[in-house]
């Protein structure tokens, strides 16, 4: 099954600032990762997702993907209380998905 | 509006007695699955449905049975529930496979008692 491994935190970020969320995984064959987000007792929202090599930005999210070092990464931008939440890193998969329990972050006022 | 429906919100029953929480999406997906969520442990799938007539286990099958006679819904059934099923259950579904965003259901909280 595909995993990963991510810091269960809690990270703590003032407001305004970078928050970043790593991610690791062990099977060389995953070629897409997601990046959710789950609020206490909500169910899980996409927030970005990444296929290729590189960086993809959309606002203030940047999703970072390194095929090579088996690394995944999500960067917030201007970090707002707003992103106090858990954040999941997912790779695709054919069938079935695994979202382990994330990492949470809390954006301190 | 595109979106994932759960039925019931919110259920309290008891050991033994069946129960089914329905699950029905608006979007023509294929991939549609089932997990539960409990504390420390993250989200685990149960069942998945690739398409119509189309069912596999997941992490955490046992005790958990599912349907899928129909495109756009995908129910869960408890035959005989027990306590170690009480947690919160999500539905989600995709255009065709795992490897697409999921949507995801407002979630089902079950306490078996």
């Amino acid at each position: 099954q595909k995993e990963v491994e991510q810091n269960s935190g809690p990270l703590s970020v003032p407001e305004g600032a970078i928050a970043s969320l790593n991610c690791t995984y062990s099977d060389r064959g995953s070629q897409s990762f997601f990046w959710y987000r789950q609020y206490s007792g909500k169910s899980p929202e996409l927030i970005m997702f990444i296929y290729s090599n590189g960086d993809k930005e959309d606002g203030r999210f940047t999703a970072q993907l390194n095929k090579a070092s088996q690394y995944v990464s999500l960067l917030i931008r201007d970090s707002q209380p707003s992103d106090s939440a858990t954040y999941l890193c997912v790779p695709g998969g054919a069938n079935n998905l695994f979202f382990g329990t994330g990492t949470r972050l809390t954006v301190i006022p | 509006e595109a979106q994932v429906t759960q039925n019931p919100r919110y259920l309290i029953t008891v050991t033994g007695k069946k129960l089914t929480v329905t699950c029905s999406q608006n979007m023509n997906h294929e991939y549609m699955s089932w997990y539960r969520q409990d504390p420390g442990l993250g989200l685990r799938q149960i069942y998945y449905s690739m398409n119509v007539e189309v069912t596999d286990k997941g992490d955490v099958p046992e005790g958990y049975k599912v349907s899928r006679k129909e495109k756009r819904n995908f129910p869960l059934i408890l035959e005989s529930p027990s306590p170690n099923q009480t947690s919160l259950y999500f539905c989600a579904s995709s255009i065709s496979t795992a490897n697409q965003p999921q949507h995801f259901g407002d979630g089902t909280r079950l306490s078996i008692l």
